[in-house]
């Protein structure tokens, strides 16, 4: 995973509690993505982003807000979490060219 | 709508007992197939990206296949450090900026 750092890599929190994950690259990649990855599901975009102060939403964004104020980082905040947000979430980084993404090592959230 | 369908969902080989997975796609305009393999505990990594029909790539014991519908990966006499989730993806349209990825084969190969 060298060029994506992930922080924190483990994390416990309480239900309602505001939390931030960050993601830092140093790849200089455009694209930079947050997935969840859940049993039965696969990996599910949250958001994404093209360019700095550029974001979008995926398929499963309620709940979650990002921001990209500078080209290598990406941050994801679950504003008041809830126990349906215990995850593994992905960083990963893209040209949108011939390699697809890069991924990060993953943060494992646990709601309690 | 881009959609990935991968099968099985798990599969059990002996070691050298060849095999392979399967990745079905629905898309409007295929501008790439990729394949990761993630280990536990870990984030997917890159392993190939096909663009068209007929095309072929091969990385020690893997080969990986595109027809208009489906992608294989053939794993031939495994080994059981190739045990691992295979993931497929596809892009569409412009660019590959945005993925839509399968559920993943969980292979298992046993000494």
């Amino acid at each position: 995973d060298a060029g994506i750092t992930q922080s924190p890599r483990h994390k416990v929190t309480e239900t309602g509690t505001p939390v931030t994950l960050r993601c830092h690259q140093t790849e200089n990649h455009r694209y930079m993505y947050w997935y969840r990855q859940d049993p039965g599901h696969g990996l599910r975009l949250i958001h994404y982003s093209y360019g700095v102060k550029d974001t979008d939403k995926g398929e499963v964004s309620d709940g979650y807000s990002v921001s990209r104020s500078k080209t290598e980082d990406f941050l994801l905040t679950l504003e008041s979490a809830t126990s349906s947000q215990t995850s593994v979430y992905f960083c990963a980084t893209g040209t949108g060219g011939d390699y697809g993404y890069t991924f990060g090592s993953g943060t494992r959230l646990t709601v309690v | 709508e881009d959609q990935v369908t991968q099968s099985p969902e798990a599969l059990r080989l002996q070691e050298g007992e060849s095999s392979s997975l399967n990745c079905s796609y629905t898309v409007s305009g295929l501008r790439g197939l990729f394949w990761y393999r993630q280990d536990p505990g870990k984030g997917p990594e890159f392993l190939f990206t096909l663009y068209s029909a007929g095309e072929e790539k091969e990385k020690e014991r893997l080969k990986a296949t595109l027809t208009k519908k489906e992608s294989f990966l053939h794993i031939t006499a495994p080994k059981p450090e190739d045990s691992a989730t295979y993931l497929c993806a596809v892009g569409s349209g412009g660019s590959n900026y945005k993925l839509t990825f399968g559920k993943g084969t969980l292979l298992t190969v046993n000494p």
